[in-house]
């Protein structure tokens, strides 16, 4: 059982590159999360999803975009990457109701230049 | 989001020692949790709160859910070396979205 499988684990980028993060769940979690992890600022909410065909912005969500695939996927797209957005990002899921359950992927360290 | 503080920022102990880090909030959560996050990997769940006043342990672990359920504390027993990583409070109510603290980085030395 993988749990939340993210992808890549490495990137680095040019100031102004775009790319996607990929986030893949197998525990059938009905909601998703993207999250940013910055030295002393804790874990900052990007955009979520509640369910399948649903995506709200949280505290961070300037600069990105998300695409809920199908249940087990969610990604994260940096269309024009800034040095700001150099950060690792986590992608979590969790069952509805189930706050408890949140099980989160291993990250995506990204650098951008 | 909503602000949660939590302190200290980080600690440097000895192996054996007891840990004490707590998380306050301007804010009413219904739910308290404590994730442990090792170098290079995501946070892991350690211990959810869900009553004021509840008191509930992991192992070592004890955390407590304050009465006013504006904060939290965990309690680390006998620290040993793998105890090291980053210790976040998150606090959540309805909906879907965990507010996370800022973390406590632990460093245990053998």
């Amino acid at each position: 059982n993988a749990g939340v499988t993210q992808t890549p684990k490495f990137q680095v980028l040019k100031t102004g590159q775009s790319m996607t993060l990929q986030c893949a769940q197998d525990m059938n979690h009905n909601s998703m999360y993207w999250y940013r992890q910055d030295p002393g600022m804790g874990l900052r909410l990007i955009y979520y999803s509640a369910s399948e065909g649903t995506t709200d912005k949280g505290e961070v969500p300037n600069g990105y975009n998300v695409s809920r695939l199908n249940k087990r996927e969610f990604s994260l797209r940096l269309e024009s990457a800034a040095p700001s957005q150099t950060s690792v990002y986590f992608c979590a899921s969790t069952s509805v109701g189930e706050i408890y359950g949140y099980t989160f992927g291993s990250g995506t360290r990204l650098t951008v230049v | 989001g909503q602000q949660l503080n939590q302190s200290p920022q980080s600690m440097f102990i000895q192996e054996g020692e007891d840990v004490s880090m707590n998380c306050t909030s301007s804010s009413i959560f219904n739910t308290w949790l404590w994730y442990k996050q090792d170098p290079g990997e995501g946070p892991v769940l350690l211990i959810a709160l869900y009553k004021a006043g509840e008191l509930t342990s992991n192992g070592r672990l004890t955390a407590q859910f304050g009465i006013t359920r504006k904060d939290s504390f965990l309690n680390i027993s006998a620290s040993i070396p793998s105890d090291v990583g980053i210790y976040f409070c998150a606090g959540a109510n309805s909906g879907y979205a965990l507010n996370f603290g800022k973390g406590t980085s632990l460093l245990v030395t053998p």
